[in-house]
Formats: C-alpha cells, structure tokens, sequence
C-alpha cells in the first residue's frame, strides 16, 4: 500500500538550532515528492518538490531536502531555524504517472516548536 | 490574485444532516481537488473534479459527493452526518490534467472547519 510515514509528530527546536524532519515512502516506484508547512488558521503551502535529477532540492524559507532512493526517504532540513518556522509541517507523494495532477498521499505531520 | 477561497470558514452541525462547503479555485486554475484532514491528521483525499466531471476518487463514501461548475467553482456535499466527518476539509486548484511540467502544483485554500455535534 502506498504510504507516507513521518516518525516524529513532535519536535523542539532552540532559535538559530538546525532542524531535520524525518519522510520515509512506501510506493511501487519512486513518486514525486513534497513538503509542505502549514500555519493555524493557514492552508497548505509548499515548501520544495522533488520530481528527478539532482537529490538535493532547495525551497523557500531556507528549507531544503535530500531524497535518498536506498532508504525511500526525502528529509527536509533547515541550518538555522527561526521563531516564525513554528507550524506543522507534511511529507507528501503524488505517483509520477497517469496524470499531472494526481492526488497527493499525506504522513501524519510534524509539529515544530521553537524555543527562544 | 485572490488565491484559493473557500466558504464558510467554519461550520457546526448535527449527526444526520447535511452540509455544502464551497470552493473557489485561483484564477486560471480548471481542476479542484478536496481533501479531509481529521484532527492530529494529515490531508486525505477525497474526489477531484476537472471539466465538471469527478476525475479521480480516494476511499470515502458516496454520502461524499461534489460538483463543478462551469466558471470551475467547487462544491463538496456531504449527507447522513457523522461524529466521525468533523475535520478540515481543505480544497486544491490546479491548472489541467495533462503535463505543463511533470506535475501540475496543487494550491491550497485555507478550509472549512467542519464540527458534526
């Protein structure tokens, strides 16, 4: 079954720390990948996508993940997290098939606390 | 641009009724999705909707069930209400079915906060 598993639901973090959010992947061949934050009362908002080529990708906010084929894993990172990157935080794949517009399959969520 | 809108913002009904949420996608977008997320859960999809026809189908009952219109505008109606249904519903737009790029990014409205007493 196609799946996304995010191990930790909770994470703290001290201001200017780094941070890294773990994304492991059960798929027939590897999808598309994705992170996403989202802010209460916020909609979805991504972050970085990963589609081929070059396994390290950069996004906004200063995040930037590495997919890993071996370990089915896409782990997002930041070297210096901020106050203002408190919020949740969601792996998700799409199948690189089929469609441009597939569905997105979601993990559980990572909710990032920042300590002054 | 007004990006993603959805109505109402938050919602509060009765086991057993029914209820419509609306979405209004980002301009230029042709393809709504909706998606469910439960509390301390992540976004599960529910249907999507291109041409005014349902394209693509997750696992939710038929008491799910949506429309499109012809300015591409969304609803998401849910009948026989359950405890079980309160959650975000959130709605994506997306511009097509085929390729612009390898994939065509899902934009994201802010929900309906659905609570079923």
């Amino acid at each position: 079954a196609q799946s996304v598993t995010q191990p930790d639901i909770h994470i703290t973090v001290s201001e200017g720390a780094s941070l890294e959010l773990r994304c492991n992947y059960s798929y027939g061949a590897t999808p598309y990948l994705f992170w996403y934050v989202q802010s209460p009362g916020q909609g979805l908002q991504l972050l970085l996508k990963y589609f081929s080529g070059d396994t390290l990708v950069q996004g906004i906010k200063g995040f930037e993940a590495e997919f890993k084929r071996s370990q089915s894993s896409f782990n997002l990172r930041k070297p210096s997290v901020h106050w203002s990157d408190a919020a949740e935080y969601f792996c998700a794949v799409a199948p690189a098939w089929g469609g441009a517009t597939n569905k997105l399959i979601f993990g559980t969520g990572t909710l990032l606390a920042v300590q002054p | 641009d007004a990006g993603v809108t959805q109505s109402p913002t938050h919602l509060i009904k009765t086991r057993g009724q029914q209820v419509t949420l609306r979405c209004s996608p980002k301009s230029g977008h042709d393809t709504v999705s909706w998606y469910q997320q439960a509390l301390g859960q992540g976004p599960q999809f529910i249907f999507q909707y291109y041409e005014e026809e349902e394209r693509q189908r997750g696992n939710f009952p038929d008491r799910f069930s949506g429309h499109q219109f012809p300015n591409y505008s969304s609803e998401l109606n849910v009948n026989a209400l359950l405890l079980g249904d309160s959650a975000l519903y959130l709605c994506a737009s997306s511009y097509g079915t085929q390729a612009l790029s390898s994939y065509n990014e899902q934009f994201f409205g802010p929900g309906t906060r659905l609570t079923v007493l």
